[in-house]
């Protein structure tokens, strides 16, 4: 069964704190994303990684950064967090780097910064 | 600007049918999805779209009109586990993914 895990369901930081949020894949594939999800508004793309060391900006890539060493493994980081930053954070793999193929989704981390 | 649209809220009855609508206007298009999202659980695939038409996959199906800007997804035979929000997305041009902020359904006996 195809996977996308994600390290933390539930995290409570506070406004300041480093935040890291990992994501793990096993299929394979060569493209990673992260995402944050808000009511009301579709998904926001935050980065996007095609390769092992690559990464590139989405549509709001403000306060955030990430690292991809390894080929199943994509990292979000939040240097400061601050409290505009509570949102779900939902990690995503797919094979297709024109995003014409399935994404498939990990559960998703909720992130409350106070 | 890049724009999706999808009802906020839809209610249907158990046994009945249900269409959500979803228009698009974005640069170019590469293809329509639709993905089904359980409250706190993950996105998960649900049809792919690129030419006119309608694609059937068991009790949904999802139809596509480029030269409208239009997609739907007919849900039939609902049952209570379909209650979920469906979300659109659309690949435009330089083939980013452009998300809809998603329909929440639900379903009553």
């Amino acid at each position: 069964d195809v996977k996308v895990t994600q390290s933390s369901r539930y995290l409570v930081k506070r406004t300041g704190e480093k935040v890291f949020l990992e994501c793990v894949q096993d299929m394979d594939h060569e493209n990673m994303f992260w995402y944050r999800q808000d009511p009301g508004l579709g998904l926001r793309l935050i980065y996007f990684s095609y390769d092992v060391k690559m990464k590139e900006k989405g549509d709001i890539p403000e306060g955030y950064s990430v690292s991809r060493e390894k080929k199943e493994r994509f990292s979000l980081i939040l240097e400061s967090a601050s409290t505009n930053q509570t949102s779900m954070y939902l990690c995503a793999s797919s094979y297709n780097a024109e995003n014409t193929g399935e994404l498939f989704f990990g559960e998703g981390s909720r992130l409350t910064v106070l | 600007g890049q724009n999706i649209d999808q009802p906020t809220e839809m209610t249907a009855t158990e046994g009945a049918i249900v269409q959500i609508n979803c228009t698009y206007q974005t640069s170019g298009f590469n293809g329509l999805f639709w993905y089904q999202q359980h409250a706190g659980e993950a996105p998960t695939f649900l049809s792919y779209n690129v030419l006119d038409g309608l694609e059937e996959k068991g009790r949904f199906s999802s139809f596509l009109s480029r030269s409208k800007g239009y997609s739907y997804l007919l849900l039939k035979e609902l049952q209570m586990k379909d209650s979920a929000s469906y979300l659109c997305a659309v690949i435009d041009s330089n083939y980013q993914l452009i998300w809809g902020a998603g329909t929440k359904l639900i379903i009553k006996p």
